[in-house]
């Protein structure tokens, strides 16, 4: 089992609509978690952090946190072509001491 | 801030040929990270550094895989003899402080392609 699982997609939406991104962890000694947006044929870069179980909003970026449940989620409110991207998460374990990251889920962002 | 730089930026050569990458890190940060990254594995911590120092190199595939930081604002990750299984994009990435919080930067990436 890998210590982080993704939906590999692709997902589609329409423009406007609420896009949904979910991850799982396998390591109950994972603290933070991180979601990436990475553009083909580019480097990841971070869009959000979280580290406590509930929501975290930032701009139309809403991260959830369920610790009980290993699960992690990432809503994009209003999507727009400009999303369209392969989203990473990642998970830093206390455990280890490291990084692991998903492999990612395609998103497309359709007009 | 020029942010992380890598190079070269695409690099092809023959199976059994030595390849070296190179990353400089975003100035100020002390922790420096070696990921690579394929369709089929994703993104895979290779090795990171603190203050110079290999903190954790598990991720290393095999000992053809070789890394170093000789000071703040150099690393090389070094593949000897190099196999067609190790074509992929390899990224550097740096972060001030602790990883478990702060944001990891990554570089552009250099896509390595062994024939």
């Amino acid at each position: 089992q890998k210590e982080v699982e993704q939906n590999s997609g692709p997902l589609s939406v329409p423009e406007g609509a609420i896009a949904s991104l979910n991850c799982t962890y396998s390591d109950r000694g994972s603290q933070s978690f991180f979601w990436y947006r990475q553009y083909s044929g580019k480097s990841p870069e971070l869009i959000m952090f979280i580290y406590s179980n509930g929501d975290k909003e930032d701009g139309r970026f809403t991260a959830q946190l369920n610790k009980a449940s290993q699960y992690v989620s990432l809503l994009i409110r209003d999507s727009q072509p400009s999303d369209s991207a392969t989203y990473l998460c990642a998970c830093f374990s206390n455990t280890g001491n490291q990084f692991y990251f998903g492999t990612g889920t395609s998103l497309t962002v359709i007009p | 801030d020029a942010g992380v730089i890598q190079s070269p930026r695409h690099e092809v050569t023959e199976m059994g040929q030595e390849v070296t990458l190179r990353c400089k890190p975003i100035s100020g940060h002390d922790y420096l990270f070696w990921y690579r990254q394929t369709m089929m594995r994703g993104l895979e911590l290779l090795i990171y550094f603190n203050n110079n120092v290999p903190i954790d190199d598990s991720g290393m595939p095999e000992d053809r895989f070789s890394a170093k930081m000789p000071n703040a604002s150099f690393s090389t990750l070094k593949i000897q003899p190099s196999e067609p299984r190790d074509s992929a994009v390899y990224f550097c990435a740096s972060s001030r402080g602790s990883g478990s919080y702060n944001e990891q930067f990554f570089g552009p990436g250099t896509r390595l392609t062994v024939l």
